[in-house]
């Protein structure tokens, strides 16, 4: 079956700073998606950015941008010029074929001032 | 912001009773997914549609039952609720993959304590 692991339970980082979050994923298939969500204290869940698995081309959002090293099967999240309003939970989500979207545990993102 | 409307929004119950949630999407999409958030856990899907009358177990399953009688509405049913069912309960749509922009949408959650 297939896994989600974020292995940082929470993380900081000082407004203005780079962090990159962490996910690695377990699959045999080779046509997928991967998800990074982020979920603010109103409890929304928001979609940050998406990469298809046959892309080679890490995708990028303004300040968000992914590292995906299909070999590895990982998939991290770098957030430049951390603001405020970035501190949330953040979950990465893997989907193929079978259409079922299996999330990872999460990491809560403090932003210190 | 996708059209995904979850009700009720906060429910108290006590343990052994019936409970019901609703979830209803007007954006025509074909899957309808339900997932339950607790902490240390992150969300972890219950059951998911993939067209009326269509529906498939995920990995918590047990003690949950759904239904999807139209496309724009899928049902989540705790036949006797349980402390252990106290949660956050999401709904999220997607297109399927037919489509170019695959992706889900979150509902805004339904609170469920059980006492």
């Amino acid at each position: 079956a297939q896994t989600v692991t974020q292995s940082q339970p929470e993380m900081s980082v000082q407004e203005a700073e780079t962090v990159t979050l962490s996910c690695t994923y377990d699959t045999s298939e080779s046509d997928y998606y991967l998800f990074w969500y982020k979920q603010p204290p109103s409890r929304q869940m928001i979609l940050v950015i998406r990469q298809e698995a046959y892309k080679q081309q890490n995708a990028t959002e303004n300040r968000f941008s992914v590292n995906f090293q299909k070999a590895a099967k990982s998939f991290s999240l770098k957030i430049s010029d951390s603001q405020l309003g970035d501190a949330a939970m953040y979950f990465c989500a893997y989907k193929d074929r079978d259409d079922k979207i299996i999330f990872g545990k999460g990491t809560r993102l403090h932003i210190l001032p | 912001d996708a059209g995904i409307t979850q009700s009720p929004r906060h429910k108290v119950t006590e343990t052994g009773t019936p409970v019901t949630l609703r979830c209803h999407q007007t954006e025509n999409h074909r899957y309808m997914y339900w997932y339950r958030q607790d902490p240390g856990h992150g969300l972890r899907l219950i059951h998911y549609s993939y067209g009326v009358k269509d529906t498939d177990k995920g990995e918590v399953s047990d003690g949950y039952s759904v239904s999807r009688s139209k496309t724009e509405d899928f049902l989540l049913t705790l036949e006797s609720a349980t402390s252990s069912q106290t949660s956050v309960y999401f709904c999220a749509i997607s297109e399927g993959p037919t489509s170019t922009n695959e992706k889900l949408f979150f509902g805004s959650g339904t609170q469920l304590s059980v006492l």
